[in-house]
């Protein structure tokens, strides 16, 4: 069973906007799970986006942003561009040494 | 250049045992808990272990727990993983990753395939 879960995919048209969620099986997400952001795109390795809740990683754009809205950690992208078209995966830290990825989000920009 | 550079995986039947390196540049690695990560043909991330700066704290997920051991060696700037009882469900690429609380920087990779 899925404990961290994200929408298995999303689609934007160019320009728009966009906001994938990364939430609980139960409960809430809230700072204290250090939820932080990753695109990957086939056959590259992650990279960074946003770390603990809204802080943007070195060379992220600001059209990238993090937060949390109501009980679920969210990254919003603004004026979605062709090249924002990948997997986007959180992860969250689960206290006691343990953490764990959702399941993923393909975002198309259409 | 800041960077992390993964290396030793291959292909390894069933069984039998790996161990990979992740080699660090650029930045105070002594100063970092280090991440693996790893990644299954066409899955997700699965976080798999940590390590501490200083290598006294060690975690992993229960999908290794008792058959991977994360490892440091600060005087080589070096991170390892030592895969032991490799089973088939452990073919993936895995990734060493810079941080505790978050993983902000990413080596790219270093494949293993379990297959007899």
């Amino acid at each position: 069973q899925t404990v961290v879960t994200q929408e298995p995919s999303f689609s934007v048209s160019p320009g728009g906007t966009v906001t994938l969620t990364c939430g609980l099986r139960s409960g809430s997400v809230s700072t204290s799970y250090y939820p932080s952001w990753y695109q990957q795109t086939p056959g590259q390795a992650p990279r960074t986006l946003i770390y603990s809740t809204n802080t943007r990683s070195s060379g992220v754009p600001d059209r990238f942003s993090g937060s949390i809205l109501g009980n679920k950690a969210a990254l919003t992208i603004t004026g979605a561009q062709a090249d924002d078209e990948s997997d986007y995966y959180c992860v969250l830290y689960m206290g006691r040494g343990s953490w764990v990825f959702g399941g993923g989000t393909k975002l198309t920009v259409l | 250049q800041v960077q992390l550079v993964e290396s030793g995986g291959g292909v390894v039947q069933p069984g039998r045992s790996l161990r990979l390196s992740c080699a660090a540049s650029g930045f105070a690695f002594a100063t970092y808990g280090v991440h693996w990560v790893r990644q299954a043909p066409g899955k997700g991330l699965e976080w798999v272990a940590l390590i501490s700066y200083d290598g006294s704290t060690q975690y992993s997920a229960d999908s290794v727990k008792g058959r991977f051991t994360i490892s440091r060696d600060n005087s080589k700037n070096t991170l390892y993983l030592q895969m032991n009882s490799l089973r088939v469900e452990d073919t993936a690429v895995y990734y060493c990753a810079r941080n505790y609380y978050y993983m902000d920087l990413w080596g790219k990779g270093t494949t293993v395939t379990v297959s007899s």
